[in-house]
């Protein structure tokens, strides 16, 4: 079963605007990593944010890391129609045996 | 430098046959992982190889398996295929282990059982 959820499952915005994307998760990590995924290809990563840290930027990517709560965001700002694709969080577990938990993502269309 | 492959792109099959995937990961990288994705599951986690040894497995029977090679590159294999085995399998590497660093994915293997 899933461990993490994206939310929400689906946004569509025009181009020029931001989107704002939420990822939860149920166990404690040491890292969560946020992809993009292009239709049925393969994932690429976009960034990586620590337990330890609260905010990372880049470029036009914001993350904030809120392990109270085992939430986090991803905002994409000033979006683009090349942003169209899906969007992963991906959390390491902590403890001994590592596993990676994905949500199902968010897909994002960006309308020119 | 030449990014993960995986072979075959696409492939057919019918229930109760088996399958076997390969990944080549990027090279100097060690670690290769595995990851089935459907419509109604998303992503999930099958397992992950490092120097040979599998050191972590996800929530699969064992009709799933796989394994490393000393030259990194991996296989996977899926016996018994079930309709619901479709999917599309990503594989992907790292230099280390699961815990540190970006994943590098393949473009994936897609899989129909019929």
């Amino acid at each position: 079963s899933q461990q993490g959820e994206e939310d929400p499952q689906a946004l569509s915005i025009q181009e020029g605007e931001n989107a704002t994307m939420n990822c939860s998760y149920k166990t404690s990590i040491n890292n969560l990593q946020w992809y993009r995924q292009n239709s049925g290809r393969g994932l690429v990563h976009l960034i990586l944010i620590r337990s330890n840290e609260r905010e990372k930027h880049s470029g036009r990517l914001r993350v904030t890391l809120d392990t109270s709560k085992k939430s986090s965001s991803l905002l994409i700002t000033a979006s683009r129609a090349a942003d169209t694709a899906s969007y992963f969080c991906v959390g390491i577990s902590q403890g001994g045996s590592e596993k990676l938990v994905f949500g199902k993502g968010t897909k994002l269309t960006v309308n020119p | 430098k030449a990014g993960v492959t995986q072979t075959p792109r696409y492939l057919i099959k019918t229930r109760g046959q088996q399958v076997t995937l390969s990944c080549s990961p990027i090279s100097g990288h060690r670690s290769v992982s595995w990851y089935q994705q459907t419509p109604g599951q998303g992503l999930q986690f099958l397992f992950e190889y490092f120097s040979e040894t599998q050191r972590n497995k996800g929530n699969f029977p064992g009709r799933f398996s796989g394994r490393q090679f000393s030259n990194s590159r991996s296989e996977m294999n899926v016996s018994t295929l079930e309709l619901g085995d479709s999917a599309l399998y990503l594989c992907a590497s790292r230099r280390r282990e699961i815990s540190t660093g970006e994943l590098f994915f393949g473009e994936g293997s897609r899989l129909t059982v019929l």
